[in-house]
């Protein structure tokens, strides 16, 4: 079965320091993998997502991910944090053996401080 | 661009009372999802539907049920709503392994 794991339910980072928020997955054939990011009172907005190619995905808002197969993980990192960017990120994983089924993970709550 | 629409923003109900949320899509998508959103469990996928008339459970379908008559419209439907399925409730569209896009959600109270 299929699963993601978000290990940080916040995190913390000053304003124009680089940021890491963590997603790590488990699936049986290979991976579709997505970053999506909710804004307070707002819906789901989709950043960025890996199918195959290029191990480093870049999305919106400046922000990019690393696909890494060995450590089955996918995080997200942007090089200078944006006060704008505090919200709620959410890691998905949909495995391309099953029919169209895609996971989430728990969230991670980025807070950036001036 | 890409819409999905959810028939209300926010709903109260009673317990043990019949209640329909309604999703409409209209980029002719053949999967439509939907999710609860709850603080520090994330987004759990409760039923999705990856064409008309066909729908397989989720992670959390009990005391859920949908309906897919139509390409467009995914309904959820909760049978006797209890006050453990208050909730933020999400649906979602996609077409293959493609992008997902998301609702504006209906947060749902049951008193």
């Amino acid at each position: 079965a299929q699963s993601v794991a978000q290990p940080e339910d916040q995190v913390n980072v000053a304003e124009g320091n680089p940021l890491t928020v963590k997603c790590t997955y488990s699936v049986s054939g290979n991976p579709y993998l997505f970053w999506y990011v909710q804004y307070p009172n707002r819906g789901l907005q989709f950043l960025l997502k890996y199918i195959t190619g290029d191990n480093l995905v870049k999305g919106s808002y400046g922000f990019e991910a690393e696909f890494n197969k060995s450590q089955t993980s996918f995080h997200l990192k942007k090089p200078s944090a944006l006060v704008s960017d505090s919200a709620l990120y959410f890691c998905a994983v949909r495995d391309d053996s099953s029919a169209s089924k895609i996971i989430f993970g728990s969230g991670t709550r980025l807070s950036i401080r001036p | 661009d890409v819409k999905v629409t959810q028939s209300s923003r926010y709903l109260v109900k009673r317990t043990g009372e019949k209640v329909f949320l309604e999703c409409v899509q209209d980029m002719d998508h053949e999967n439509m999802f939907w999710y609860r959103q709850d603080p520090g469990l994330g987004l759990r996928l409760i039923y999705f539907s990856y064409d008309v008339k066909m729908k397989e459970k989720g992670d959390i379908p009990e005391g859920y049920s949908v309906s897919r008559e139509k390409k467009e419209r995914f309904s959820l439907i909760l049978e006797s709503a209890s006050t453990n399925q208050t909730s933020m409730y999400l649906c979602a569209s996609n077409d293959g392994g493609r992008t997902v896009y998301f609702g504006p959600g209906t947060r749902l109270t049951v008193t």
